[in-house]
């Protein structure tokens, strides 16, 4: 199993500024996975991590936006730019483990 | 196109009841299939997965779900639902060398005593 650590898992946050987010996990893993769930919605996925690569961004999310990186095999972080309080969701951190997907806590931003 | 369809947004049971979650995908190649939960403030949880083998899959918390190929479906079910079922629950299918998810749009669970 891997255990996912997320930072900061909550936090307010002014209109026009940013936030990096934090994924720390217990055990090397080749891919990383950031998904976004707005309020009273589904899991999106924003991008996909690997180290020592660009990451790969879905449709609809840009890396101006959303800069990630991933300096190593257990790290990684995701920055939420120029906020607005449509960004306002939980944002959770993705790994593959073996043969099963896991998630961390999240973290939750309230822009305001 | 890919995508998991999650009919039901919000299911209401007494608890000692029996449960089902409907889930059917549309997904191009074979899938991987998910449940996960996600309890009030919380993150989210794997409760049983489907790759291959066993159409019947047993997870967590005495949860069990079945794949039917035939139907798209990915079903999940308990028999005794406890007050500390209630939660989100979300599907999700996902296959190949991306590992990406796509994800069905949850259903809410209420237990009522």
């Amino acid at each position: 199993s891997a255990v996912i650590s997320q930072k900061p898992s909550r936090d307010i946050c002014q209109r026009g500024t940013s936030l990096t987010i934090q994924c720390q996990v217990d055990s090397q893993v080749t891919m990383m996975f950031w998904y976004r769930q707005q309020p009273g919605q589904s899991l999106t996925l924003i991008a996909t991590a690997n180290q020592g690569s660009e990451a790969t961004y879905e449709s609809g999310f840009v890396i101006d936006k959303f800069p990630i990186s991933r300096p190593n095999l257990t790290f990684s972080t995701l920055t939420v730019s120029n906020m607005s309080p449509e960004d306002s969701s939980i944002y959770l951190c993705s790994v593959v483990g073996g043969n099963t997907i896991y998630f961390g806590e999240g973290s939750w931003l309230t822009v305001v | 196109a890919q995508s998991v369809t999650q009919p039901d947004i919000h299911i209401t049971v007494s608890e000692g009841a029996s449960l089902e979650l409907r889930c059917n995908y549309s997904y191009g190649a074979t899938p991987y299939l998910f449940w996960y939960v996600q309890s009030p403030g919380q993150g989210l949880q794997l409760l049983l997965k489907y790759f291959s083998g066993d159409t019947l899959v047993q997870g967590i918390k005495g949860f069990e779900a079945e794949f039917k190929r035939s139907q798209s479906s990915f079903n999940l079910r308990k028999p005794s639902v406890h007050w500390s079922d209630a939660a989100e629950y979300f599907c999700a299918v996902g296959g190949g060398a991306t590992n990406k998810l796509i994800f069905g749009t949850g259903t809410l669970l209420a237990v009522q005593p």
